[in-house]
Order: structure tokens, then C-alpha cells, then sequence
């Protein structure tokens, strides 16, 4: 059983169009839900937290559904540089592990 | 901006053979994880580290793994008798406190022949 689940990728866009990812994930103690961004052959990078109200950096808007226990990434006009592998991560309070999803890749396409 | 540095970026080993790779977390950091990626495949948690011993572990650290804090500074993760399957990304993360976000080091690709 996957706890994390992710949109089977890649997506290729264009410059300038808005794309969205989804997740879901099975563990309903989960508390905190992030979004990462890895490049190729990269570290994980920390993206944007994601909190039940929903919030917003820039081009970027997260959203949680905790009935649904569905998360969701929105990227408003991409750019060249958005094209990386998403990556879904979840986990319960404290000091429990990070649990991640696969990932979804985005190609921006000039 | 502080960061996590790992050593060496790429080793190849042969099977059988031990390995150690080593991580310098950001030194105010009191929580220390390894992580670990197979190519194409998901990032999974390894062990995680909190004043001086392990405080959790997932089914991928059996013995033939571990991890020590030696001298204040550095961590490390040490793989006794390296199989094929262990070729992978290894990642080591730290953060200040359990409530913090992660800083992952740039990553040890080892390589098992």
C-alpha cells in the first residue's frame, strides 16, 4: 500500500501556462504536508509547507483537503526554470520521518 | 546560508566491502536523519539521530548499517558489507529542532560492482 501518491508524470508545458499536481496519502495521522523540489541528481529542497487554509508563494498555491487527505500544487505561469521533479511529503508531529511521494516531473518547454 | 555537506559526492565500492559516508550537519542542528534514493525511485527515511542515539529506524536499517556522531561534528553512516542493492543516493538531512524544516546535504551516490 502506497502512502503517498502522486500524478503519474511528466508533464510538458509550455512557457507560461499554469499547471496543477495532486497527491494523496493514506495515513490519517498525518499533521504537516510539504511540497519539495528535487532537480536532477539533487538534494530535496523544501518548496512550501502546506496548510489547511491553503496558502500561497508567488506562482505557487497549496491546498489540503484533510477529508479527502488530498494535497495539491498549482504553478501560475511557468517558467523554464519550474522544470524539476515534485515531490509530495508527508508526516505525522514531532520527530516522526519525512514519508515521500515518487514525485511528478515538469518539463517547461520554451 | 548554512549547509549541510556531505563527503565524498561519489563512491564506488566493491561488494562486500565497507563503506562509511560522512555528513557535516549545520552546527546549531540538534536532529540528524539518513536518507537514501535508488535511482528512479521514491526518497525513503533510513535513521534518525537525537542526543547521541538513534531515535527511530525503518526496516531498511538492519545490521548491516549504522551511524555514529563521533566527534561533534560529523555524522555518519557506515554500511558493514555493501551489496548491490545498496547503490543508491544517500542523503543526510539535520534541523534545529523537531518542529524545524530539513536541510538536506547535496547527497553521496555510492555505487556498488
Amino acid at each position: 500500500r502506497k502512502e503517498v501518491e502522486q500524478d503519474p508524470g511528466p508533464f510538458n508545458v509550455p512557457e507560461g501556462a499554469t499547471v496543477a499536481f495532486n497527491c494523496t496519502y493514506s495515513n490519517s495521522a498525518s499533521q504537516s504536508f510539504f511540497w519539495y523540489r528535487q532537480d536532477c541528481r539533487k538534494e530535496p529542497k523544501l518548496l512550501m509547507s502546506v496548510y489547511s487554509s491553503g496558502n500561497e508563494d508567488g506562482r505557487f498555491t497549496a491546498q489540503l483537503n484533510r477529508a479527502s487527505q488530498y494535497i495539491s500544487l498549482l504553478i501560475r505561469d511557468s517558467k523554464l526554470s519550474d522544470s524539476a521533479t515534485y515531490l509530495c511529503v508527508v508526516t505525522t508531529s514531532g520527530n516522526t520521518p519525512l514519508v515521500f511521494g515518487k514525485g511528478t516531473r515538469l518539463s517547461v518547454i520554451a | 546560508e548554512p549547509e549541510v555537506t556531505q563527503t565524498p559526492s561519489h563512491q564506488v565500492t566493491q561488494m562486500g566491502q565497507e563503506v562509511i559516508l560522512r555528513c557535516v550537519p549545520i552546527s546549531n542542528h540538534l536532529y540528524f536523519y539518513w536518507y537514501r534514493q535508488i535511482l528512479g525511485q521514491k526518497v525513503e527515511f533510513l535513521v534518525s539521530f537525537y542526543n547521541n542515539e538513534i531515535s527511530e529506524k525503518s526496516e531498511i536499517f538492519d545490521d548491516q548499517f549504522s551511524v555514529e556522531r563521533p566527534d561533534g561534528s560529523n555524522f555518519t553512516l557506515k554500511i558493514r558489507s555493501t551489496k548491490l542493492e545498496d547503490s543508491a543516493m544517500y542523503f543526510c538531512a539535520s534541523r534545529q529542532a523537531a518542529n524545524y524544516g530539513y536541510t538536506f546535504g547535496s547527497g553521496t551516490r555510492l555505487t556498488v560492482v
